[in-house]
């Protein structure tokens, strides 16, 4: 049974700082990995993905992901106001499709 | 492109009473997702249908939920005998294929009271 942490739960930032966020997993059978972005009142929308060890990054975004430590991360760059939302984390293994997401970390970045 | 679009989006319902929610999905996806959100437990996993065909629902309450996919344009949540602690945002989502991003709709609201 695949189990999904984040850390940390809640974070509070200036205009302009680096954020950085943690996700673990449990299944060492994990490929997929996703992070979703949900601003208040709104659906889950996907950010970035991953499907290799190693970085990618887009724009302000960048994935780190280490399935050997089963660990990737999502950092932001130059944070923004507008980035202020719940962050899901999202892992999937090969033998299946459902997404199994983490708890949230939820980001509010101040002017 | 409306996107993935599920009606309605609040509901109110009082303890006992029946309540289906609907979602259409984006044509031509092949997968339809069903989640539940809550503040407590998070986005938690209910089933899935990938062309049309029931393949996961391990998430499902067993005894008073369900869920069918008739046509390929829409799929239904049922809740039976509905309790407080069914209240959530229930969203689906659906995706194009095994690698691609989950499409979510905006959910729909249940209140049970």
């Amino acid at each position: 049974q695949q189990n999904v942490q984040q850390s940390p739960e809640s974070l509070i930032v200036p205009e302009g700082a680096r954020t950085s966020l943690n996700c673990t997993f449990s299944d060492s059978a994990s490929q997929y990995f996703w992070w979703y972005r949900q601003h208040s009142g709104k659906a889950p929308k996907a950010l970035m993905s991953i499907f290799s060890n190693g970085e990618k990054e887009e724009g302000r975004f960048t994935i780190h992901l280490n399935k050997a430590s089963l660990h990737f991360s999502l950092h932001i760059r130059d944070s923004q106001p507008s980035d202020s939302a719940l962050y899901l984390c999202a892992v999937r293994t090969s033998s299946g499709q459902k997404l199994v997401f983490g708890q949230g970390t939820i980001l509010k970045v101040y002017l | 492109n409306a996107g993935v679009i599920q009606t309605p989006r609040h509901k109110v319902t009082g303890k006992g009473q029946e309540a289906t929610l609907w979602c259409e999905p984006i044509s031509g996806h092949s997968a339809v997702f069903w989640y539940r959100q809550t503040i407590v437990q998070g986005l938690e996993f209910l089933t899935y249908f990938r062309n049309q065909a029931p393949i996961d629902d391990s998430g499902m309450p067993k005894e008073r939920f369900s869920a069918q996919m008739p046509n390929q344009s829409h799929s239904t949540l049922k809740i039976q005998s509905t309790q407080p602690q069914d209240s959530a945002v229930y969203l689906c989502a659906s995706s194009h294929s095994s690698n691609s991003d989950y499409t979510f709709g905006s959910g729909t609201r249940l209140l049970v009271i």
